[in-house]
This record gives structure tokens, sequence and C-alpha cells, in this order.
């Protein structure tokens, strides 16, 4: 099946700092969705981006599919900013949607 | 608010203990999911229900038992469960095409469940 792989697994920042985080897939997808978790364990939806360029507010992610990754920058970061990132994606058949480890942010004051 | 509601959001129970927990989506999606998130762990999908017919079941065992009585409502009934179990559970919702294409799944908040 479909690999997955997050990185950093752990990021520690400066309130105001920019990130990028990286999403690698091994196989061709339909779907890829970021999401963050927050301490108490809610899944929020940030992207549905198999392909291009988003931007919402500080947070925008590009996907090239043809390389299969996926980027996910946060600029000017702030401590509500904190919690786990994770990437997504369905394979072609679009099936169940597999996760990668997540990446741990902490955004210090 | 994501639209999916879980219940209970912390559930502490013996090993002898039976219990269920409940998901609830108003987003007009027609399939539901059941993941399992343990400590520094992935998300693992257990159970998924497409039109109310589960499709999937990924080698859980049969102490934790869903049930879909319809395409808004998502139950997962645990019984003898052990302390292993203790994991945030996590439903999600989304609204499948017959080729499965733009499968954008919303997660409830989760229930924290410990064993004891």
């Amino acid at each position: 099946g479909i690999q997955v792989e997050q990185s950093p697994p752990d990021l520690i920042l400066q309130e105001g700092a920019n990130s990028t985080l990286r999403c690698n897939f091994s196989d061709s997808v339909n779907n890829l969705q970021w999401f963050h978790q927050n301490p108490w364990g809610q899944l929020i939806n940030l992207f549905y981006i198999p392909s291009g360029t988003k931007q919402n507010g500080r947070l925008s992610a590009t996907t090239v599919a043809t390389e299969r990754y996926s980027l996910l920058y946060i600029s000017s970061s702030q401590t509500t900013d904190s919690g786990v990132y994770f990437c997504a994606v369905n394979d072609n058949q679009g099936g169940k949607l597999i996760f990668g480890q997540g990446t741990e942010l902490s955004v210090k004051p | 608010e994501t639209g999916v509601t879980q219940t209970p959001r912390h559930l502490v129970m013996g090993m002898t203990n039976k219990k269920s927990l409940k998901c609830e989506q108003h987003l007009g999606h027609n399939a539901m999911y059941w993941y399992k998130q343990s400590a520094k762990k992935p998300l693992e999908l257990m159970f998924v229900y497409s039109l109310e017919e589960r499709v999937e079941n990924n080698s859980v065992p049969s102490r934790f038992s869903p049930e879909c009585p319809n395409s808004s409502h998502l139950f997962l009934h645990l019984h003898t469960l052990q302390p292993e179990d203790s994991a945030l559970y996590l439903c999600a919702s989304s609204r499948t095409s017959n080729r499965g294409t733009k499968n954008i799944q919303y997660f409830g908040a989760g229930t924290r469940l410990s064993v004891l």
C-alpha cells in the first residue's frame, strides 16, 4: 500500500517564525489532505490539495503530484498553531485515507 | 465545529464493562469511519461504512463492534476491552462518489477512552 512520510517529526519555533512541513507519498494519489490536530485531539481540515497551490491566511500548501510530495507553509507562526500536523492521502482506488506519522509543532511565545 | 459530533468526549471503563461511542454527522455525507489513535502513533482506520454498509474492517478485534443504523449515525460498541485499547477514537464522515474521488473527510472531536 501507499506509504506516507512526514518531516520533520518535531519542530520548535519562536512566535513569528516561518516553517515548512513536508509530506512524501510513495504512489499516485487522487486526494491529499492536511490536518491540524490541536492539543485536545480535534482534527481540523486545513487543505484538500491533490495538486497545485492553495492559501488560507497564514497557511499555504503546495502539492507536486508528479514528484509525490506536498508542502505546508506556516508563516508568522502563533502559539495557537501548536499541535500535530498530519498529511493523509487516498490511493487511486479512492479508498481509505492513509495518514503520515505527523509533525509535532510547538510555537513558543 | 466540523459538523461531526462525538459523544462522550471522555470515557473511563473497566475491562468487564460494556459501553458505546456515538457519532453523528450533519453534513449530508454518505460514508462514515472509525479511527483509533494511540499515543505517538498515526491514525489507524478501524471501520468504514458507505451507504450504511460496512465496506472495510481492518482486522479489528471482535470486542469492538460497529453499528450504522442510518447515514447520519455511527456507533462503536465496546465490551471486555483491554488496557491497551486506551486511545483517542475519532469518527469521520465524507461524501464519496461512485469512483471514490474527492473523498474529503471531516472529523469529530474524538472520544478519549481509558480502560482500567
